[in-house]
């Protein structure tokens, strides 16, 4: 089965531009949450979509959106980048087994805002 | 509001050496909790999760276990190697998002 995808990998943009971030859950998996890594704050919630609607939603500004497609896909977008931007942006789908809700990352977007 | 602290930042241990990880957290209130493993530049990959009920999980050589009451958890490595050197990550599981604490980074010298 395959795994969480994020596309792109890499991205280099300048304060002021906004950009979009894509996530494609595991097979099968309707919960899809994103998370921001800096080496200062570490992991931070964003947001969580489980079909189409917005679960949870962490403490960020109101530039930071996203939402969930039909298919489970996800996407966030941020606008009027800012230089504190820059993170490792990671993806995350979970599904609830028996033994609870195990969270399955992608391998993240790493963002540089110039 | 649910904190997570990771005690050491950084660990530095021969290869073979038996290690402790430590995870404590303020909020008794939880559902889970997960360990987590993060190579440089790469996403996390789960370890090992232990629901609010249970003491401990156990797979291969490593053995989280689970203290609700002092708000704690130990990620015990057995027999370590140079290819378990990556940064360690607990997340704490409630009625809220995961909340992470911010790593110890293991270095397993060969």
């Amino acid at each position: 089965k395959a795994g969480v995808t994020q596309t792109p990998r890499y991205l280099i943009k300048t304060r002021g531009q906004q950009v979009t971030l894509s996530c494609s859950p595991i097979s099968g998996h309707r919960s899809v949450s994103w998370y921001q890594q800096t080496p200062g704050q570490g992991l931070q919630f964003l947001f969580e979509y489980f079909s189409e609607t917005q679960r949870n939603k962490g403490n960020f500004p109101g530039r930071f959106s996203g939402r969930q497609f039909s298919n489970s896909r996800s996407e966030m977008n941020v606008s009027t980048l800012e230089l504190g931007d820059s993170a490792l942006y990671l993806c995350a789908s979970s599904v609830q087994t028996s033994g609870g809700e195990t969270q399955y990352f992608g391998p993240g977007t790493r963002l540089l805002v110039l | 509001k649910q904190e997570v602290t990771q005690i050491p930042a950084a660990l530095s241990v021969p290869e073979g050496e038996n290690l402790v990880l430590n995870c404590s957290f303020t909020d008794s209130a939880i559902y889970n909790l997960q360990w987590f493993r993060q190579d440089p530049g790469k996403g996390l990959t789960s370890l090992l999760l232990i629901q609010s009920s249970q003491r401990e999980q156990t797979s291969g050589r490593l053995n989280a276990s689970l203290d609700k009451s002092s708000g704690r958890s130990t990620l015990y490595i057995a027999a370590s190697q140079p290819g378990d050197s990556a940064t360690y990550l607990c997340a704490v599981g409630g009625n809220t998002p995961l909340v992470f604490g911010k790593g110890t980074r293991l270095s397993v010298i060969a």
